[in-house]
């Protein structure tokens, strides 16, 4: 089976700086993918890791660890309009993908 | 980008009618989509796997024939809660992977809030 574990809520102000965390467990791995959802709308992509390192996308960066099977998402100069949910999600043996439970970050003004 | 539409967005019925939720691809063709099911401020939890043209594959604890789900298109997926209970009310997501040109990016329908009274 496959679990992932992220913190459940964060909070921040604008313009700071917020790392959410994603630990995970698979039979078999491929790649840990972020997404976020505002409430009531659909989950959109932000990043996905294969390998090992950082990748950059302008205020997101997202982070993996395949030792460590962890990974995070930087999300830098925070805005009103980040204040959603975020999913990590692992793509397993199964070739499709298994979400965590979601990190509801809070900016606050 | 490429783009899912899903429709309705929100549907209220009766118990034990039945509900259609249709999901389209508008400019790409997706062999494969996804239904999810979400509770609120919860995981996405997959329900199943559409395949054009084959049998969907239902993930453990998913009743296939209460989950209906036909995939006769490229373009089009559609999920049918039969005999729908008050317990089915929840919000159904669909997605799907643009195999042509995005890569690992799964694209998200609006979802559906199903609520049945």
């Amino acid at each position: 089976g496959q679990s992932l574990e992220q913190p459940s809520e964060v909070t921040a102000v604008e313009g700071a700086i917020v790392q959410i965390n994603c630990t995970y467990q698979t039979s078999g791995f491929y790649g840990l993918s972020w997404y976020q959802q505002h409430d009531g709308g659909a989950p959109t992509f932000l990043s996905y890791n294969a390998l090992d390192g950082l990748e950059e996308t302008g205020r997101f960066s997202s982070f993996l660890s395949r030792s460590d099977s962890y990974g995070y998402l930087l999300l830098q100069e925070l805005q009103m309009k980040d204040s959603a949910s975020y999913f990590c999600a692992v793509k397993g043996s199964a070739r499709q993908l298994t979400f965590g439970s979601g990190t509801q970050l809070t900016v606050l003004p | 980008g490429a783009v899912v539409s899903q429709h309705p967005s929100r549907v209220i019925c009766k118990s034990g009618t039945s509900v259609k939720i249709e999901c389209r691809s508008l400019d790409f063709q997706a062999t494969t989509m996804f239904w999810y099911r979400q509770f609120p401020k919860k995981s996405l939890m997959l329900m199943a796997t559409s395949n054009e043209g084959s049998k969907a594959t239902y993930e453990q604890g998913v009743e296939k024939d209460k989950f209906l789900i036909n995939h006769a298109s490229l373009t089009l997926s559609t999920l049918t809660v039969t005999s729908a209970h008050p317990e089915d009310s929840s919000f159904y997501i669909c997605s799907a992977r643009d195999g042509t040109t995005g890569g690992e990016k799964l694209f998200f329908g609006s979802g559906t809030q199903l609520s049945v009274l």
